[in-house]
């Protein structure tokens, strides 16, 4: 099974930071990764797929890219709203996995 | 309009049983690979199983031999047969169904495995 491992596992920053989490692949595999955000109580929100595409409806100040085994989320301008949980997810085998998410929280 | 909605979920006694179900409109279940994700309470996310389309099954180490996953076509609809409960399989579990660059989810059910 290909595991992923996120860091950081807590962020804190400011409105108007960059932001950018790392997910690392025990292996190497294409580009069959996606980036989630979740809030409390909701189910989780689409952003990247294929590593890089944006998802349907998805702010441009969010940005996918990797390739390989690393792969990384950027928040180009961090705004009150995206103070949430990310994860990332593979589905490039047939077990899917998840990192263990990011929170990012208000500095 | 795409709903994905979940139900079957409650409080059950540790080897105990419990089917989950995930009934779907927008689409069509058949035609598409579905998957359960859960999360257990202040913990991340936790890929469950999978179907697909032509009806392969996958599963996580941690549930395989205890979950079934199927679907029933007529109902469009999708389960998970909770078999052989543990205290670490209580969770909000989710249907969900990525088609990028849309993606779907129930609002998940909760199920407590505990005496």
């Amino acid at each position: 099974d290909i595991q992923m491992t996120q860091s950081p596992s807590t962020l804190s920053a400011s409105v108007g930071d960059r932001v950018t989490i790392t997910c690392r692949a025990s292996q190497s595999f294409s580009d069959w990764l996606a980036w989630y955000q979740q809030k409390p109580g909701r189910a989780p929100k689409l952003l990247i797929y294929k590593a890089s595409s944006l998802g349907s409806g998805v702010p441009s100040r969010f940005s996918g890219s990797g390739s390989g085994t690393e792969f990384t989320l950027t928040i180009s301008s961090l705004q009150p709203d995206d103070f949430a949980t990310y994860y990332c997810q593979q589905y490039n085998s047939y077990w899917e996995t998840f990192g263990q998410g990011t929170k990012v929280e208000i500095k | 309009e795409v709903q994905l909605v979940e139900s079957g979920g409650g409080l059950i006694q540790p080897g105990g049983s419990l089917r989950l179900s995930c009934a779907v409109s927008g689409f069509i279940v058949g035609s598409n690979y579905m998957s359960w994700v859960r999360q257990a309470p202040g913990k991340g996310l936790e890929w469950v199983s999978l179907i697909y389309s032509g009806g392969s099954i996958h599963y996580a180490d941690s549930v395989k031999g205890r979950f079934t996953i199927s679907r029933d076509n007529s109902k469009n609809t999708v389960y998970l047969q909770m078999n052989s409960l543990r205290a670490e399989d209580t969770a909000v579990y989710y249907c969900h169904r990525l088609a990028a660059p849309f993606d779907y989810w129930g609002q998940g059910t909760l199920v407590t495995v505990s005496s």
